[in-house]
Parts: C-alpha cells; sequence; structure tokens
C-alpha cells in the first residue's frame, strides 16, 4: 500500500503570497489532519478533515485553511505569507475514527522569503 | 487541555547501551499516549501506542515504553541501542474517547545520538 504523498516536496515563496500544498492519503483512508513543524514551536496541529467536512481546528489564524475532495485528498492554503509561516508541513491519514494510528507523510518544506 | 513534556532535548548512548527517553503528560481526561519517531528529512513513524489495555507497551524496532498513571509518565526504552537509532523522537497525547479526531499534542522531541 503506498503511504502518505505530499507535494511538492519543497518550496520557496516571498512574503505576501499565497501557497496551496496538496496531501494524498493511504487508500482506504477518510481522514486527514495537518501539522506544522518548526524548530521554535515544535509540532502544533492544524486542522482535520473527515469527509470533506472540518472536524477539529488548531489555533491557527484564518490565512490557514483547507479542504477536502471526496476522494479523500486535501489540501491546506496559506494565503498573506508571513517569513513566521516557514516550516515543514506534515499530513497525516488515518481511517477516521477518534484516537487512532496516524500515518504521516515526509511533508512540504515551505521557505518563505 | 493537554501536554506533554519529554525531559532533556539530547540523549546520547554508546551502542550496545540501554536508550531511555522520558516523557511525563497532563491530561484532564484518560488520555492515549504515542511514541512517534523521525528520522532526517522524514514524516513521523508510530513506534508504539497506549490506548488503556496493558500498561506495558511494546512498539516496532525493539522500543517498548510503560504507562504510570501515578507518575504521569510514559518513558521509552530499548534494552541495546543500534547506530540505527539514531533520530528524534516525540511523545504525544490525544484524549481517550473523545473529539480531538486526528489532533495529537507533542512533546517538544528528543534527538537521540548514538555512538560506536
Amino acid at each position: 500500500k503506498a503511504g502518505v504523498t505530499q507535494t511538492p516536496r519543497y518550496l520557496i515563496k516571498t512574503r505576501g503570497q499565497q501557497v496551496t500544498l496538496s496531501c494524498s492519503p493511504i487508500s482506504g483512508h477518510r481522514s486527514v489532519s495537518w501539522y506544522q513543524q518548526t524548530p521554535g514551536q515544535g509540532l502544533q496541529f492544524l486542522f482535520e478533515y473527515f469527509s470533506e467536512t472540518q472536524r477539529n481546528k488548531g489555533n491557527f489564524p484564518g490565512r490557514f485553511s483547507g479542504r477536502q475532495f471526496s476522494n479523500s485528498r486535501s489540501e491546506m492554503n496559506v494565503s498573506t505569507l508571513e517569513l513566521g509561516d516557514s516550516a515543514l508541513y506534515l499530513c497525516a491519514s488515518s481511517i477516521g475514527q477518534n484516537n487512532e494510528k496516524l500515518f504521516f507523510g515526509s511533508g512540504t518544506q515551505l521557505s518563505v522569503l | 487541555a493537554q501536554s506533554v513534556t519529554q525531559l532533556g532535548s539530547h540523549v546520547s548512548v554508546s551502542e550496545g547501551a540501554l536508550v531511555l527517553l522520558r516523557c511525563n503528560y497532563s491530561s484532564s481526561v484518560p488520555p492515549y499516549l504515542f511514541w512517534y519517531v523521525q528520522y532526517p528529512n522524514q514524516g513521523l513513524q508510530l513506534l508504539l501506542k497506549y490506548t488503556s489495555a496493558a500498561t506495558l507497551v511494546k512498539g516496532i524496532n525493539g522500543f517498548e515504553a510503560e504507562f504510570k498513571k501515578s507518575e504521569t509518565s510514559f518513558h521509552l526504552t530499548k534494552p541495546s541501542a543500534h547506530m540505527s537509532d539514531a533520530a528524534e523522537y516525540f511523545c504525544a497525547v490525544s484524549d481517550a474517547g473523545g473529539t480531538s479526531y486526528g489532533k495529537l499534542t507533542f512533546g517538544q522531541g528528543t534527538i537521540l545520538t548514538v555512538h560506536p
């Protein structure tokens, strides 16, 4: 079974731009979660989607948004990029029941210049 | 609210020595606890998970962890370190039976170095 796939692997943007990251979950997984990882703040939960609905949201500004498609693939969008948005963005998938194992992708490394 | 504290941001051991990575948690509800490992330039891989079935949890690659409610701890151990164990390890907590959907609260991580 293929794992969680995130594209692109690396991304360089400038302040003020917007960016869209993509995540394809493991086949059969209906839940997709997003995390931001930085050296200073560590791993922080962004949001979770299940069957195209956001079920949970972390404490991030409205510039961070996401969506999930009918095939369970997910995208997250960051608008008006700031230098502090530079981070590794990790996507994780699971079957969709609560508190089960999360399977993580390798992440998208975003650099904001 | 939940939180995780990993004691020691860096741990160094010799190959063949005991590995002990410490994790203490805080949770107002019964927790589920996890240990993940992250190799450079990769995502997180689940080592093991505690879900209240047994206090001693065995995971992959020879790792195990013991849930101690009285000490609010979930320390990770491995009897004999291997060079391939060098990585960053994260302890995480979520609430059991709640509505945390996809949300894990992670500790700050412990970088394990293994010397030959």
